[in-house]
């Protein structure tokens, strides 16, 4: 079936350095994707969204880069600090069964390093 | 406002026990929705509900049953437990109408069976 996945599963950063986390899915049809944080214990918190007819959204200190083409995701954030520490996921929307489905990724642990 | 709620936060049970987890938000959102969180993986639908009395299936509903009398209420039961099932559970919910479709997530229950 259709899935959402991430490229790396664990990233190692500098306190102050740019983080990327990665995403690829591989539903054409989805037309809505979020990044979410998850501390440890805590359920997921939103970051920040994007639709399909965008391929760039700014937050504070992150940016969601969407790439169709290649039907891939991607979440930046501007220089990392230690409270960034936390599991990350992308997932994706998409129309299914009379109403739409958010499908999560495997996840991306962001340690940052002080 | 409380958010989303969820109750037991820990549960042990027996294999071929059955219990509810209960969950509930006073935020007046239609769709809610239930998932589990196995280790190192992301979330995977359950079951959802779009609005009270509906309620349809997701990735993997078998061995959980849901239910929506009220907007505010959406329990998940487990019919028989089985190892299978330990795992964390979130509650979600989200407006039905929109631009986004961030969910908001409850503090989980953490399930094991044994």
């Amino acid at each position: 079936g259709e899935s959402v996945g991430l490229h790396l599963p664990t990233l190692s950063v500098q306190e102050g350095d740019n983080s990327i986390i990665n995403c690829a899915y591989s539903n054409s049809a989805s037309d809505y994707f979020i990044w979410y944080k998850q501390e440890s214990g805590k359920g997921p918190q939103f970051i920040i969204d994007i639709r399909s007819n965008m391929d760039k959204r700014q937050g504070q200190r992150v940016t969601v880069l969407l790439n169709k083409t290649v039907k891939h995701l991607s979440l930046q954030i501007a220089a990392t600090q230690p409270g960034d520490s936390a599991v990350y996921f992308c997932a994706e929307n998409f129309w299914m069964d009379s109403s739409y489905k958010l499908i999560f990724g495997s996840g991306t642990r962001l340690l940052v390093r002080p | 406002n409380a958010g989303v709620t969820q109750t037991p936060k820990f549960q042990v049970l027996k294999t071929g026990q059955s219990m509810t987890l209960q969950c509930a938000q006073d935020m007046n959102h239609e769709y809610m929705s239930w998932y589990r969180q196995d280790p190192g993986m992301g979330l995977r639908l359950i079951h959802y509900s779009v609005g009270a009395g509906i309620t349809d299936q997701g990735e993997v509903p078998n061995g959980y049953n849901v239910s929506r009398s009220t907007t505010e209420d959406f329990p998940l039961r487990l019919l028989s437990a089985a190892p299978s099932q330990t795992s964390v559970y979130f509650c979600a919910s989200r407006p039905f109408s929109g631009y986004s479709y961030e969910q908001y997530f409850g503090p989980g229950t953490r399930l094991t069976v044994t």
